[in-house]
Formats: C-alpha cells, sequence, structure tokens
C-alpha cells in the first residue's frame, strides 16, 4: 500500500455541485493531515487543515477517519473557480515530514 | 512579507553543467524543503533542514546538495546535470512540524 494515495480523476462537475474527494494514508500513527490547492502551473496552497473533529470553511469541509485511515475533501456548490488540482498530505515521514498524494483534479464546468 | 521566494523561474540546462537553485524565506521558519515535481508522479522529497546547519537527505537526494548556512537560505545545487532532473523544484518552509508547508513559486528547469 502505498503512503498516501489518491483517485488522480478527472472529476468533471457542473457548476453547483457537491463533490468529495478521498485520501487514504498508510501509517496509522499520522498526527497532521491537510488539503492543499494547485493550479496548473503553479505552487500547492495550503487549503485547510484537517482536525479530529471534522472542520469546515465556507463551502469546504474537511474530515478524518481514523479508523479507516482516510481524509476526505467535501466541496459544496462549485464554482468555475474550484477548478484545480487537490493534494492531500499527511505528516509521517522519519522526521514528521510532509508526504504528499499525487493529487486529484477537478474540473467545474458551466 | 515575501513568503518564500524562489530563483530563477525558468532555466534551461545543458547535460553536465551545474546551477544553483536560491531559495529564502523570511517568515523566520526552521523547517526548510526542496520538492521536485513531475507530472503524473507527485511532489517528491530532495532534501530538507530543520535549523541552520543542518540538513538531511529526503527521498530522492542522488545529483543534489543543499546547504544551510542561515535560517533565511536554504539553496540547492545541481552538480553535473543530467535529463532526469528536468523537472519543476519547489521550496517549502514550515515553523514547526505540526503546521503545514508554505511554498514558493517554483522553478522549472530543463536539461538538454
Amino acid at each position: 500500500r502505498k503512503e498516501v494515495e489518491q483517485d488522480p480523476g478527472p472529476f468533471n462537475v457542473p457548476e453547483g455541485a457537491t463533490v468529495a474527494f478521498n485520501c487514504t494514508y498508510s501509517n496509522s500513527a499520522s498526527q497532521s493531515f491537510f488539503w492543499y490547492r494547485q493550479d496548473c502551473r503553479k505552487e500547492p496552497k495550503l487549503l485547510m487543515s484537517v482536525y479530529s473533529s471534522g472542520n469546515e470553511d465556507g463551502r469546504f469541509t474537511a474530515q478524518l477517519n481514523r479508523a479507516s485511515q482516510y481524509i476526505s475533501l467535501l466541496i459544496r456548490d462549485s464554482k468555475l473557480s474550484d477548478s484545480a488540482t487537490y493534494l492531500c498530505a499527511v505528516r509521517g515521514g522519519s522526521q514528521g515530514n510532509l508526504i504528499f498524494g499525487k493529487g486529484t483534479k477537478l474540473s467545474v464546468k458551466p | 512579507n515575501a513568503g518564500v521566494t524562489q530563483t530563477p523561474k525558468f532555466r534551461i540546462l545543458k547535460i553536465g553543467q551545474s546551477m544553483t537553485l536560491q531559495c529564502t524565506q523570511d517568515m523566520n521558519h526552521n523547517y526548510m524543503y526542496w520538492y521536485r515535481q513531475d507530472p503524473g508522479m507527485g511532489l517528491k522529497l530532495i532534501y530538507y533542514s530543520v535549523g541552520a546547519g543542518i540538513t538531511d537527505k529526503g527521498e530522492v537526494p542522488n545529483g543534489y546538495n543543499v546547504s544551510r548556512s542561515t535560517t533565511e537560505d536554504f539553496p540547492l545545487r545541481l552538480e553535473l546535470a543530467a535529463p532526469s532532473q528536468t523537472s519543476v523544484y519547489f521550496c517549502a518552509s514550515s515553523l514547526d512540524t505540526v503546521y503545514g508547508y508554505t511554498f514558493g513559486s517554483g522553478t522549472r528547469l530543463t536539461v538538454v
């Protein structure tokens, strides 16, 4: 099992749709989890941290399921501007480094 | 507040040439990282540093070297460039191991 795995997509959804991404991780001792957004030919930007109790930021909701070792990102009321690649990151290296998934590509259509 | 600054943004190297990718941050972060990103392959950690004077290898260190003489700067050195080093290189920093990373805008390197 790879350390951090994501469905590469692409997810093609209409504006206004709700879309969810999952990310599985292999290290049960991982303590920190994040979602990043990366636009084409740009750097990854931190979208949100993922807390044990789940957290919400506007249209975005992140959840952690430790028992099944996955994190999720839910986007409600999708906008055209949400089109990007979404990377999950799990802190799990020997020095506590972040390990990134390969990303899930989202395309929101009019 | 500039965050993490990388230079150059683009570079074309010939096989066998050397170059240094510059990275500086003004957030007083202790931790700094170098990643490379190839299409469809995700971010791979090259080297990282937990503070001035301390560096360690990541997942793909071969062909690269780093130094960390100050908190602010973390240059990445490519010796004897090879086509396999064609990639996008990102520098990142974080305050400690709890927080996420802040990335620089990247350096697109092509080795021909």
